[in-house]
């Protein structure tokens, strides 16, 4: 069956710049994680998605990043007024419940 | 808060040789605990999981990892190591009814010499 998609593959913007990224998870999975993978701090939680529940935010760096999930399925995540720092790759996964997450292939994330 | 440390950022081994990736955790309880390849371009693949039971837990690609409580770890190994696993291995620890949002070690890269 499908697995986790992102859009786009790759983003090139420009310092100040909004972006919105966008995950597609896999049919039926009601969990919904984000993760951010950069070269000074690894892998690192961002934000967490349970069915209608409140997200967790407690991982987001800063209070220009947001994440939205609409209809319990597509989530976007969108940084405003990016910064260099803001440069890495970002990950999705999705999990049928809170146990085993299945990434997708990531959206590489480069600001000028 | 848990953590996860991979003491060895880069291991190179020749082809057919064993392999031995070690994951140490530090968390009060016992976590979730995965391991994760990523090639380089691409997301992150699942090798196998624990999550109770039986310590030694089979995963894809003959891999396999055994979870010791007494010494906080969950090593991965493989006996013979073929040049296509060249890659860079995560261990994940997520904590247990509390949406286990995962924490990832800092990851080992993996050299096959032929």
């Amino acid at each position: 069956g499908a697995g986790v998609s992102q859009s786009p593959s790759n983003k090139v913007t420009e310092k100040g710049k909004d972006v919105e990224l966008r995950c597609d998870p896999i049919s039926g999975h009601t969990a919904l994680y984000w993760y951010r993978q950069s070269l000074g701090q690894g892998l690192e939680f961002l934000i967490y998605f349970q069915g209608n529940s409140a997200p967790d935010k407690s991982g987001l760096p800063s209070d220009r990043f947001s994440a939205e999930r609409t209809g319990g399925s597509v989530s976007t995540l969108t940084i405003q007024r990016t910064q260099q720092e803001d440069s890495a790759v970002y990950l999705c996964a999705s999990s049928p419940k809170q146990e085993t997450q299945y990434f997708g292939p990531g959206t590489r994330l480069l600001v000028l | 808060a848990q953590s996860v440390t991979q003491p060895d950022i880069h291991i190179t081994v020749s082809e057919g040789a064993s392999l031995e990736l070690r994951c140490n955790y530090s968390y009060g309880a016992t976590p979730y605990l995965f391991w994760y390849v990523q090639s380089p371009g691409q997301g992150l693949q699942l090798l196998l999981k624990y999550f109770s039971g039986d310590t030694l837990v089979q995963g894809i690609k003959g891999f396999e990892a055994e979870f010791k409580r007494s010494q906080s770890s969950f090593n991965l190994r493989k006996p013979s190591v073929h040049w296509s696993d060249a890659a860079e291995y995560f261990c994940a620890v997520g904590v247990r009814n509390a949406g286990n949002m995962l924490t990832f070690g800092g990851g080992t890269r993996l050299m096959v010499k032929p």
